[in-house]
């Protein structure tokens, strides 16, 4: 089965800038999450989608983040303005229902000059 | 609440030593947890998980976990580490029989010495 995927995989703007990300989860699967990943740290969850539904978006910051997944298959996250604070890896994963393993993606690397 | 902690954020064995990675668990609900590993510049891939059947619970590539209730731990072991080993191992629990969304650990780097 393909994977997880994730465009584009590095990318890098100035402050201020709007970014957006893409991610295709394997096919079949009902969630999906986005987690931001900083260097030297674990993943944290951003939100995490039932089909079309966010679930659980509490941890995602709502004044400058927004994310869809309109059709309950692929999604976007975009940033709008984004901050240096910003710079950090953004993946993706998906899996086939709440409980089940999780596969990721390679993941967005975002570069805020 | 749910939360992970791995002790020791870099960790280096000789090629055909005992590689023991230490995670414990904090949940209020029964867990599911995981381990998983990560290579430069890519995702993370799934090694073992546990889901309240055995406790010893053996992954991918020689790598086990048990999982200790009394003591709320999930170590990593493999009994000898090889050079493609070396990676990023990221422990990971789910609260609620697994339907909570994951919460990491902070990593642990393991470096395999020739």
């Amino acid at each position: 089965e393909a994977g997880v995927v994730q465009s584009p995989r590095y990318k890098i703007i100035e402050k201020k800038q709007p970014v957006a990300f893409w991610c295709n989860p394997i096919s079949g699967h009902n969630t999906l999450y986005w987690y931001l990943q900083n260097l030297g740290q674990g993943p944290e969850l951003l939100i995490r989608y039932e089909n079309e539904e966010a679930v659980d978006d509490s941890q995602l910051p709502k004044d400058r983040f927004s994310a869809e997944r309109l059709k309950g298959v692929d999604s976007t996250l975009k940033i709008q303005p984004a901050e240096l604070g910003d710079s950090a890896v953004y993946l993706c994963a998906s899996s086939f229902r709440g409980n089940s393993p999780l596969h990721f993606g390679n993941g967005t690397r975002l570069t805020v000059t | 609440a749910q939360s992970v902690t791995q002790l020791g954020s870099h960790v280096s064995v000789s090629e055909g030593a005992l590689v023991l990675l230490r995670c414990n668990y904090s949940s209020s609900v029964p867990p599911y947890l995981f381990w998983y590993v990560q290579y430069p510049n890519q995702g993370l891939q799934l090694l073992l998980k546990y889901t309240s059947a055995a406790t010893l619970v053996k992954g991918i590539n020689g790598f086990e976990a048990e999982f200790k209730k009394s003591e709320t731990s999930f170590h990593l072991t493999k009994p000898s580490a090889h050079m493609s080993d070396a990676a990023e191992y990221f422990c990971a629990v789910s609260g609620d029989t697994g339907r909570r969304a994951l919460t990491f650990g902070s990593g642990t780097r393991l470096q395999v010495q020739p």
